[in-house]
């Protein structure tokens, strides 16, 4: 069965840090994989995706993820956090590119000033 | 252009009643899901609408949940009668034909649950 693990239920950074969260996933078969953001009292946006074509892929507000079949991992990161950033971040896999996403347990970042 | 929107945001209700909550999905869009994430648990897949159709309905709990959508337009989720686990976070999410946008979904902002 395929599953999402996220690493770090909380995560804090200091503003200007690296952040870095951590998913890793199984599946049987090709996977797309997203990363999904809640800001508070906000829906779920869509970060970034990969479906096909190359590992790196950049998303919206600084962030980008790479794929890594090797390690079956899509760890996100931004170079420098930003206060903005705060927010709780979910990662999903798709098998095969399904509509039937499975998400992990999520990320809260929380930036210190 | 107006994303997914659902009503209620917010609900609170007592064990034993019922709840229905409401999902208006981007306009076009033939696909509508609803997931659901129990508090502290991961989001998880509850149900799949093609027009009004139900695709997958595989992630559905139990038969105290029913999720409508006539006309293939809006989409109801009723919760009768409504438990303690029924407590969490009803997203709603839709998508156009197949293909079209590499298979991205669109949230709403979900409509929270408590069932005291």
């Amino acid at each position: 069965a395929q599953s999402v693990t996220q690493l770090g239920s909380h995560v804090s950074v200091s503003e200007g840090a690296l952040v870095l969260l951590r998913c890793n996933y199984s599946s049987s078969v090709p996977p797309y994989l997203f990363w999904y953001v809640q800001y508070p009292n906000q829906g779920l946006q869509l970060l970034l995706k990969y479906t096909t074509g190359a590992t790196l892929v950049k998303g919206i507000n600084g962030f980008e993820a790479e794929f890594k079949k090797s390690e079956t991992s899509f760890h996100l990161t931004k170079p420098s956090a930003h206060m903005s950033d705060a927010a709780e971040y979910f990662c999903a896999v798709s098998p095969s590119g399904t509509y039937k996403y499975i998400f992990g347990t999520g990320t809260r970042l929380k930036v210190l000033a | 252009e107006a994303g997914v929107t659902q009503f209620p945001s917010h609900s609170v209700i007592e064990k034993g009643q019922t709840v229905t909550l409401r999902c208006d999905p981007i306009s076009g869009h033939d696909n509508l899901y609803w997931y659901r994430r129990v508090m502290g648990k991961e989001i998880k897949f509850l149900l799949h609408f093609v027009k009004e159709s139900k695709q997958d309905e595989s992630g559905m709990p139990n038969n105290r949940f029913l999720a409508e959508r006539t006309g293939g337009t809006y989409s109801t989720l009723k919760v009768q009668p409504a438990e303690l686990e029924d407590s969490g976070v009803y997203f709603c999410a839709s998508s156009p034909q197949q293909g079209v946008t590499g298979n991205t979904i669109y949230f709403g902002e979900g409509s929270w649950l408590t069932v005291v």
